[in-house]
């Protein structure tokens, strides 16, 4: 099974400012990794698939980068609506395993 | 529009089984797949399993090989997802996705159902 890694666990940031998160494969995954953001009580919304297209509906503040085993998910400038919870998911192999998970909070 | 529909919350005592329902409206069921992934409370996302609306393929997560059964009904595009033998640690949210497989993405998600596992 692909084991992904996230880091940090945790981002302390203030709107306005860039966070850059990363997200580890244990093997190459190529460009198959998904991103998805999660806010508290709801279901977890796509981001960007194939490691940097974002969804229909995303802002450009969000871009992801990367293939192979790193990859990085990164926000321009922090609204107060994008602090929450951002998970990786590979789609190379079954099980399509997620990260762990990176809080971005304020 | 585009949506996904859960059943309602269960509670179940260790041991039995549950099976929660994801009705979709707004687009073709059988031109997507409906991946089931769960959260436990204060956890991360789990993903349990795939199944294709078209055919009934299924590909499931192996640590729940032999419990979980994953299902469609193309006459009402309804998903379902049967977990057997539950224990404590089955106490999670449930969420049911719409799975785009060509483009590697969940794009819709239900709000999720929340199953408790209690004696």
């Amino acid at each position: 099974e692909i084991v992904l890694t996230q880091s940090p666990a945790t981002l302390s940031l203030s709107p306005g400012e860039r966070a850059t998160l990363s997200c580890r494969a244990s093997q190459n995954i190529s460009s198959y990794l998904t991103w998805y953001q999660q806010k508290p009580g709801q279901a977890p919304r796509l981001l960007i698939y194939d490691a940097s297209n974002r969804a229909t509906g995303i802002p450009a503040r969000f871009s992801g980068s990367g293939s192979g085993t790193d990859f990085t998910l990164t926000i321009s400038s922090l609204e107060p609506e994008d602090f929450a919870v951002y998970y990786c998911q590979q789609r190379l192999n079954w099980p399509w395993t997620f990260g762990q998970g990176t809080k971005v909070e304020i | 529009q585009v949506q996904l529909v859960q059943s309602g919350a269960e509670m179940k005592k260790p041991g039995a089984s549950v099976k929660v329902s994801c009705k979709a409206s707004g687009y073709t069921f059988i031109s997507y797949g409906i991946s089931w992934v769960r959260q436990a409370p204060g956890q991360g996302l789990e993903w349990m399993g795939w199944i294709s609306a078209y055919n009934g393929n299924t590909n499931y997560a192996q640590k729940l090989q032999g419990r979980v059964t994953m299902t469609t009904d193309t006459s009402t595009s309804t998903a379902y997802m049967e977990l057997r033998s539950l224990r404590s640690d089955d106490t999670a949210v449930y969420y049911c996705a719409r799975d785009d497989s060509s483009n590697n993405y969940m794009d819709v998600w239900g709000k999720g159902t929340t199953v408790t596992v209690s004696s």
